[in-house]
C-alpha cells in the first residue's frame, strides 16, 4: 500500500513553459513534505520543502503547494529549463518515535524539458 | 567538500556471497539511512541510525544488517546475497527531524546478484 503516490511516471514540457508535478498521500499524520531531484548516476538532492502549517513555499523558479484537505501537493517549475530534466521524488515525513520521523518516498516522476 | 561518500560504486556478486557497503559522511550528521531503489518503487528504507552505536529497521530490512560504530560511518552488510537484492543502494544522512530532516545522499552503489 503506497502511502505516497506520484501517479505520473513521466512528463514532457516545452522549455519556458510551466512544469507541474503532482503527489498524493494517504496518511494524515504526515506533517512535513519534501521534493528531491535526481539525475542519472547521482544521488537525489533536496529541492524544496513545506511544513503542514503552510500551503505554499517558493524558492526561485520552484513553488510547492500543499492542499491538506485533499492530501495533495504539487511542485511548479516556472519557467522550465532543459537542466530541470530529471526524476523528481516527493517525500512525506511523520513523527513515529521521540527520536525519529518516518520518511516515505513516492515512486518518482521523470521530467523531460524539451528545448 | 565530500558530503556523503559511498563505496563501492558498482559490484557484481554471485548468489550466496557476502559483502559490505560503506557509507561515510563528513557533515557531523546524527542520522544516517540506507535505501534501495527499484524501478517504479521509489526509495525504500532498509535500516537507519539516529546516532552512533544505534540502528533500527526500516521498511525492508530482511537480508541486511547494519552497524554504526563511528558517527561518520554507516555500514550495510549482505550476509548471503540473493538475486532479489539486485538494486541501487543509496546512503543518506541528516541533522535530525522535521525541518532538519533534509537528507543528503551519496551517489549510490549499483549491485547485481547473479
Amino acid at each position: 500500500d503506497q502511502q505516497v503516490k506520484q501517479n505520473s511516471p513521466s512528463l514532457s514540457v516545452q522549455e519556458g513553459r510551466i512544469s507541474i508535478l503532482n503527489c498524493d498521500y494517504t496518511n494524515s499524520m504526515f506533517d512535513y513534505f519534501l521534493w528531491y531531484k535526481k539525475y542519472p548516476a547521482e544521488g537525489p538532492t533536496f529541492l524544496i520543502s513545506i511544513s503542514s502549517i503552510k500551503d505554499k513555499n517558493e524558492d526561485g523558479r520552484f513553488t510547492v503547494f500543499l492542499n491538506k484537505s485533499a492530501k495533495h501537493l504539487s511542485l511548479h517549475i516556472v519557467p522550465s529549463q532543459p537542466g530541470d530534466s530529471a526524476v523528481y521524488f516527493c517525500a512525506a515525513s511523520a513523527r513515529v518515535k521521540t527520536s525519529y520521523d518516518k520518511v516515505i518516498f513516492g515512486p518518482g516522476t521523470s521530467l523531460s524539458v524539451i528545448p | 567538500n565530500a558530503g556523503v561518500t559511498q563505496t563501492p560504486k558498482f559490484r557484481v556478486l554471485k548468489t550466496g556471497q557476502s559483502m559490505t557497503l560503506l557509507c561515510a559522511q563528513d557533515m557531523n550528521h546524527e542520522y544516517m539511512y540506507w535505501y534501495r531503489q527499484d524501478p517504479g518503487m521509489g526509495l525504500r528504507l532498509i535500516h537507519y541510525s539516529v546516532g552512533e552505536g544505534t540502528t533500527a529497521k526500516g521498511e525492508v530490512p530482511d537480508g541486511y544488517n547494519v552497524s554504526r560504530l563511528k558517527k561518520q560511518n554507516f555500514l550495510l552488510g549482505l550476509e548471503s546475497a540473493a538475486p532479489s537484492q539486485t538494486s541501487v543502494y543509496f546512503c543518506a544522512s541528516s541533522y535530525g527531524r522535521g525541518a532538519l530532516a533534509i537528507q543528503y545522499f551519496g551517489a549510490g552503489t549499483r549491485l547485481s546478484v547473479l
